[in-house]
């Protein structure tokens, strides 16, 4: 079984320009989470979807920032005319029910470096 | 709303000496707790999880955690670390509703010395 795949690994961007980060969730599983991860800093909760619904987006900037989950292919975090401050690696993950109870899976992450 | 403190951002053992990483957490009810270990450049992988039952919880690569419910706690152990535990670890706390998310602590990054 693959596991959680996420692409680019590495993305750099010049700032206004748009940056997209794909996830594609394990073979069954219908959840999504995306978390950001700054240096010396822990895992900060973004957002979290099913197919075709956001359940949780209370750690989403409110600005520049969306996230979806289609029908059909991967998840996509889009970040809008990106900024210094975004740099940071991007990990997804998936599970296959919701609730903590069920084990989430991580892909490799997605390292952003705007310049 | 739940919350995890990690006190040690870093943490250096001899390489067979033992290992305690700590973590405390805050919430309510009875939580969901979990270990990840993170390898440089790589995503997170999960040594063990507790939910319920037994307090000591043994997980992958011969860690091993105890859920202290007087002291708030999920205290991780290895009895003798090797050079390839070297990572950074992550504490994570849930509180096991429907559509419940998980919130990670800062993690501490633990060091071997040869």
């Amino acid at each position: 079984n693959a596991g959680v795949m996420q692409n680019p690994r590495h993305l750099v961007r010049r700032r206004g320009q748009e940056a997209r980060l794909r996830c594609s969730p394990m073979k069954g599983h219908s959840h999504v989470y995306w978390y950001r991860q700054l240096p010396e800093e822990g895992l900060k909760f973004m957002v979290y979807l099913q197919k075709e619904n956001i359940i949780d987006e209370s750690g989403m900037p409110k600005e520049r920032f969306s996230a979806e989950f289609p029908k059909e292919g991967p998840s996509i975090l889009r970040i809008q005319q990106v900024v210094r401050g975004d740099s940071a690696a991007y990990f997804c993950a998936s599970s296959r029910q919701g609730s903590s109870y069920n084990e989430q899976f991580f892909g490799p992450g997605t390292r952003l470096t705007v310049l | 709303a739940q919350s995890v403190t990690q006190p040690d951002i870093h943490i250096t053992v001899s390489e067979g000496a033992s290992l305690e990483l700590r973590c405390n957490y805050s919430y309510g009810a009875t939580p969901y707790l979990f270990w990840y270990v993170q390898s440089p450049g790589q995503g997170l992988q999960l040594l063990l999880k507790y939910f319920s039952g037994d307090t000591l919880v043994q997980g992958i690569k011969g860690f091993e955690a105890e859920f202290k419910r007087s002291q708030s706690s999920f205290n991780l152990r290895k009895p003798s670390v090797h050079w390839s535990d070297a990572a950074e670890y992550f504490c994570a706390v849930g509180a096991g509703n429907r559509d419940d998310k998980i919130i990670f602590g800062k993690g501490t990054r633990l060091h071997i010395l040869p």
